[in-house]
């Protein structure tokens, strides 16, 4: 079985600081790593996704991610925020093989970018 | 191309009844999977179906079923309604469900009252 742990629920950040945003997994077969974003009364858009290969993955609207496999995390970065990027960031991770279509997300860190 | 495309977008119901969502998924895809958000339980799976298979199923009760088409739409259906099932419903579609990426709809928000 799998499980996802983000570390912090809310994380306030002034505008065009740096954000790190913490995700940790647990898994006993190797998995898929995602990191989705949900805006109010709407549903989840990809950011970035690890399934193999260079651990640092970069994604959409300037977001990164760096797998680290020792210490099963996959946190998300990005070096200077902008108001538009408040919202809600979803961890999650999907199985190699069996449980097909099945995401396993974690609670959500909520971003709040303040001027 | 067209995205995932959730209908209806809005809906309110009284307990004990039924309601069924549907989804359309992206051209090509066969796996449609569901999920259900509420501020307390976060994003829940329901359940899985590629090529009219349910292929995976989450621990839900037997109220909440689902059924996917020969042309890859999926439905899903809650009967006898209580309060607890009011969320946001999601589903997301893949090539083939083992993670190569998933793409979300905008969700059908359902008030059960």
């Amino acid at each position: 079985a799998q499980s996802v742990t983000q570390l912090d629920s809310q994380v306030p950040v002034f505008e065009e600081a740096p954000v790190e945003l913490r995700c940790n997994y647990s898994s006993s077969v190797s998995v898929y790593l995602f990191w989705y974003v949900q805006y109010p009364n709407q549903g989840l858009q990809l950011l970035l996704k690890y399934l193999s290969g260079s651990t640092l993955v970069k994604g959409i609207n300037g977001f990164e991610a760096e797998f680290n496999k020792s210490q099963t995390s996959f946190h998300l970065r990005k070096p200077s925020v902008h108001i538009s990027d408040t919202a809600e960031y979803f961890c999650a991770v999907s199985a190699y093989s069996g449980n097909t279509g099945k995401l396993i997300f974690g609670q959500g860190t909520t971003l709040q970018v303040k001027p | 191309k067209a995205g995932v495309t959730q209908t209806p977008r809005y809906l309110i119901k009284t307990r004990g009844q039924q309601v069924t969502l549907s989804c359309s998924p992206i051209s090509g895809h066969r796996s449609v999977s569901w999920y259900q958000q509420t501020p307390g339980q976060g994003l829940q799976f329901l359940f899985e179906y590629f090529s009219e298979t349910q292929r995976n199923k989450g621990n839900f009760p037997g109220r909440f079923s689902g059924r996917q088409f020969s042309n890859s739409r999926s439905e899903m259906n809650v009967s006898t309604l209580e309060l607890g099932d009011s969320a946001l419903y999601l589903c997301a579609s893949s090539l083939d469900g083992l993670g190569y990426g998933y793409t979300f709809g905008s969700g059908t928000r359902l008030t059960v009252v």
